[in-house]
């Protein structure tokens, strides 16, 4: 079973402040790592995403951390805003064939709360 | 562009009844994805698609079933409803970039 796990379970900063959130997987065939972004009563939303032959990827204020060796990587959100409090989930898919599309995988989702 | 549309929004069923979760994409993905959330334990993969008249199981298959006549829909039965099939249903669709389009969600209690 291809899993992806992820922590904390939630996570509560003051605004400023900078959460990390952690997955790891166990596929090594796995290529492609997005995190999404999903508030109440909506869909997941893409934020961003990394492949393995980069080590980090930084976009605004979210930065992605990939450590291939250990098979683990890493959401980091800097200067956190109240608007940042969602529910973040990991994933995790292999190259794709056309017969089977990219499935994702995903954590098990990091509920963040950043107070003001 | 509308995206991904689910329909309904919410809805209660009884158990042993059966309903149709509705998804439409007017994106021209070729792939399709249903995945239930449940809280802790973050999306399963039901069914997916990738093309019109083709499907397959994904991690938590049983109870559903899919068909996808068209690039456009992909709706997911549910034959004989169980309080287990409580949850809230997201729908998904891709191109070969890889990313995912969600839509907004089913949430479905089962009593």
């Amino acid at each position: 079973q291809q899993q992806v796990k992820q922590s904390p379970q939630s996570l509560i900063v003051q605004k400023g402040g900078i959460p990390i959130i952690n997955c790891a997987y166990e596929n090594t065939a796995f290529d492609y790592f997005p995190w999404y972004q999903q508030f109440p009563g909506k869909g997941p939303a893409l934020l961003i995403a990394i492949r393995p032959d980069v080590s980090e990827k930084k976009e605004g204020r979210f930065t992605i951390s990939f450590n291939k060796s250990a098979k683990q990587f890493s959401l980091h959100i800097m200067d956190s805003q109240p608007g940042d409090s969602a529910t973040y989930f990991c994933a995790a898919s292999e190259r794709r064939r056309e017969s089977s599309g990219s499935r994702l995988t995903f954590g098990e989702g990091t509920q963040l709360t950043v107070n003001p | 562009n509308a995206g991904v549309t689910q329909t309904p929004k919410f809805r209660i069923l009884k158990i042993g009844q059966s309903m149709t979760l509705q998804c439409t994409q007017d994106m021209n993905h070729n792939y399709m994805y249903w995945y239930r959330q449940d809280p802790g334990m973050g999306l399963k993969l039901i069914y997916y698609s990738v093309g019109a008249g083709i499907t397959d199981k994904g991690e938590v298959p049983n109870g559903y079933n899919v068909s996808r006549s068209t690039t456009e829909d992909f709706p997911l039965r549910l034959e004989l409803a169980a309080p287990s099939q409580t949850s809230v249903y997201f729908c998904a669709s891709s191109n070969s970039n890889y990313g995912y389009t969600f839509g907004s969600g089913t949430r479905l209690t089962v009593v």
